[in-house]
């Protein structure tokens, strides 16, 4: 079974540029959350995807958008980076596959792709 | 709003020594879930054990436990004779039923000591 894989790794950018992070979920998945972990803090909700749509967001701008391919990859696109962008992003993968039992829904994250905007 | 709240930031403890990590939650809704995440320095969140907010008895999974404490709202993880492997950040995490979303505390950092 492939677990949650993100890419790239580290990525350097920019104030105002933009940049689009990629995530492909755990086999068998067909849910796929963001989200922005700064640095000292927990995890932040940024959205999550569900079968090709959006299913839910946090308290994140416009400027923060999301894609889910029919593979259930997923991709965060942040336009106008901003120095307060600079974080570590994760995505967390889950199934929604059935009611029986919670761990089908239990998120299972990724490496996680880390940013530095200067 | 959910919202879970961790008070230590840091602890040291020796190896194979039980460890109890703290977590305190509030939400309005009847039916949660929560959740212990480890978070080694290389940053992946690693799923440790859920605890339902039906379930009737305490979580277990291998070393780790979870002491549910509803009517306290507490979640606090138990570490069994803990290992050096076990130095990381630990986050507790709660959701809502029907909706996915995880809230996260500020976690804890582990050290143990040789």
């Amino acid at each position: 079974e492939t677990g949650v894989t993100q890419s790239p790794t580290h990525l350097i950018k920019t104030r105002g540029q933009q940049v689009t992070l990629r995530c492909s979920s755990q086999s068998g998945h067909n849910t796929v959350s963001w989200y922005q972990q700064a640095l000292g803090q927990g995890p932040q909700f940024i959205f999550q995807y569900y079968r090709e749509e959006e299913n839910g967001r946090g308290n994140f701008p416009p400027r923060f958008s999301g894609l889910q391919f029919p593979n259930y990859s997923s991709e965060l696109n942040v336009n106008a980076l901003e120095l307060d962008d600079s974080a570590l992003y994760l995505c967390a993968s889950s199934s929604s596959f059935g009611t029986s039992g919670i761990y089908g829904k239990t998120q299972y994250f990724g490496p996680g792709t880390r940013l530095l905007v200067l | 709003a959910q919202k879970i709240t961790q008070t230590q930031p840091g602890m040291f403890m020796q190896e194979k020594e039980a460890v109890t990590l703290d977590c305190t939650y509030d939400t309005s809704d009847p039916s949660y879930g929560l959740f212990w995440y480890k978070q080694p320095s290389s940053g992946e969140m690693i799923f440790l054990i859920y605890q339902g907010s039906y379930d009737q008895q305490n979580a277990t999974e291998g070393r780790y436990s979870l002491n549910f404490q509803k009517a306290r709202k507490s979640a606090n993880l138990v570490i069994s004779a803990s290992q050096l492997g076990d130095s990381a950040m630990y986050f507790c995490a709660m959701e809502n039923f029907g909706n996915e979303k995880l809230t996260f505390g500020t976690g804890t950092r582990l050290t143990i000591i040789p």
